[in-house]
């Protein structure tokens, strides 16, 4: 079937604005994360969804950042008044049960606060 | 602090020759990962070794793990110019966590 998908693939914001970042795991996947990179870097865990259980957002930096899983499957990361250092790829990934397995991952969206 | 680090940071070769990867990380682990990163996008799992491994083969890949020194390699033999991409170590930290903790990678270029 198909990949991880994430939507939008660029995305430019002004600084202070609001913006909501979309994955789409794979069919059947029940543990889902979000991760950030910032240029030349390695990947920084944000938040982790694992099929009904409560979220483990202990990696998200501030309360600007919010995700939800929607019905055990889309999921949608939302930066509120964001800022310059928030620039960045937020790359998903999905894995059939738990993260200790192997991930999948999206192409990811590149973030650009101006 | 970072359970896995890469080394070295940045690697050119010629096509043809072998490449190889260090990593090192802190803790004890089920397994380690090595992933493969092209143009600073989506990861692609390459290969996944256990804790009780100690080498595991994939076409022109080998990986190594010593948990003794903590630490594994990931050579790649007979390079390409298509193998030019970043690739990152990634471990659990053992017991029932579910999370993975990356590297900051090694930027392979192998140069035609």
């Amino acid at each position: 079937g198909a990949g991880v998908s994430q939507s939008p693939s660029n995305k430019v914001t002004e600084k202070g604005k609001d913006v909501e970042l979309r994955c789409d795991p794979i069919s059947g996947h029940t543990a889902l994360y979000w991760y950030r990179q910032s240029l030349g870097q390695g990947l920084e865990f944000l938040i982790y969804f694992q099929g009904n259980s409560a979220p483990d957002k202990s990696g998200l930096p501030s309360d600007r950042f919010s995700a939800e899983r929607t019905g055990g499957s889309v999921s949608t990361l939302t930066i509120q008044r964001t800022q310059q250092e928030d620039s960045a790829v937020y790359l998903c990934a999905s894995s059939p049960w738990t993260g200790k397995d192997i991930q999948y991952f999206g192409a990811g969206t590149r973030l650009s606060v101006l | 602090s970072q359970q896995g680090e890469e080394d070295p940071q940045a690697l050119s070769i010629q096509e043809g020759e072998n490449a190889t990867m260090n990593c090192s990380y802190k803790t004890s682990i089920n397994n380690l990962q090595w992933y493969r990163q092209n143009s600073g996008r989506g990861l692609v799992h390459l290969i996944l070794i256990r804790s009780n491994e100690r080498e595991k083969h994939s076409g022109r890949l080998r990986v190594t793990l010593d948990t003794s020194k903590k630490s594994s390699s990931l050579l790649i033999t007979a390079s390409r110019a298509a193998d030019t991409a970043s690739y990152f170590c990634a471990t659990d930290s053992g017991g029932s966590n579910y999370k993975l903790t990356f590297g900051k990678g090694t930027l392979l270029t192998v140069n035609p």
